[in-house]
């Protein structure tokens, strides 16, 4: 079955410390997004990248980092700048009929 | 600035009722319009409208779009409790992403 893969579900973080959110697509899709989600609140565009190695900062970019080394892999790295990480995390891709697909979240707690 | 607003923020209702949810949007590079269905994780697609005036329908579910009052509305009739969900309007930009609104808790109480 094509689709994405996030991991892990649940993520927890110590202050200070960088994590890496894992999103693999076997969709052969070229464009793919990190969004995140918190309470009450829609989807922000973190980090897209349209093909491999290269990507543009989305609206709350900072305190992110992403790598688009292959076309099916796009890890998002959560740094110790980002003050608020705690969140819901979700990748997408998007095939050339425009569909968006989306993975099933990774949700980050600090501790 | 782009942006899109969804209202209301949250609704309750009782099956059977009929519902409308609203988006509106200002977005300089628009392409399509998209409304999604959020339950717990990943949210699931339910139309892509390009089209103004051309309503899209699933089941009970229906969507139109109106690119002169930059709007579009989503109708539930019949509602039951399996359509409780977040309901998540979302403009894909030409640049080549999405910008979505701060979605509907949608609450069918039996």
């Amino acid at each position: 079955d094509g689709g994405i893969t996030q991991s892990p579900k649940y993520l927890f973080r110590k202050e200070g410390q960088n994590v890496t959110l894992s999103c693999e697509q076997n969709l052969n899709h070229d464009a793919m997004y990190w969004y995140r989600q918190d309470p009450g609140q829609g989807l922000r565009l973190i980090y897209y990248s349209q093909i491999v190695n290269d990507f543009q900062k989305g609206d709350i970019a900072e305190g992110y980092s992403v790598s688009r080394e292959k076309k099916e892999s796009f890890p998002l790295t959560v740094t110790s700048a980002q003050k608020n990480p705690t969140a819901f995390y979700l990748c997408a891709s998007r095939g050339r009929d425009y569909g968006y697909t989306f993975g099933s979240g990774t949700r980050l707690t600090v501790v | 600035e782009d942006k899109v607003v969804q209202s209301p923020l949250s609704l309750v209702v009782h099956e059977g009722d009929t519902v409308t949810l609203n988006c509106s949007y200002e977005v300089t590079n628009f392409r399509s319009l998209l409304w999604y269905k959020q339950e717990k994780k990943a949210p699931t697609f339910l139309f892509m409208l390009t089209s103004s005036g051309i309503e899209k329908k699933s089941g009970r579910l229906s969507s139109i779009l109106d690119k002169k009052e930059l709007s579009s509305i989503l109708n539930i009739t019949a509602t039951q409790t399996g359509d409780s969900a977040i309901y998540l309007c979302a403009v894909d930009r030409s640049q080549g992403n999405l910008i979505f609104g701060k979605g509907t808790k949608l609450s069918v109480k039996p």
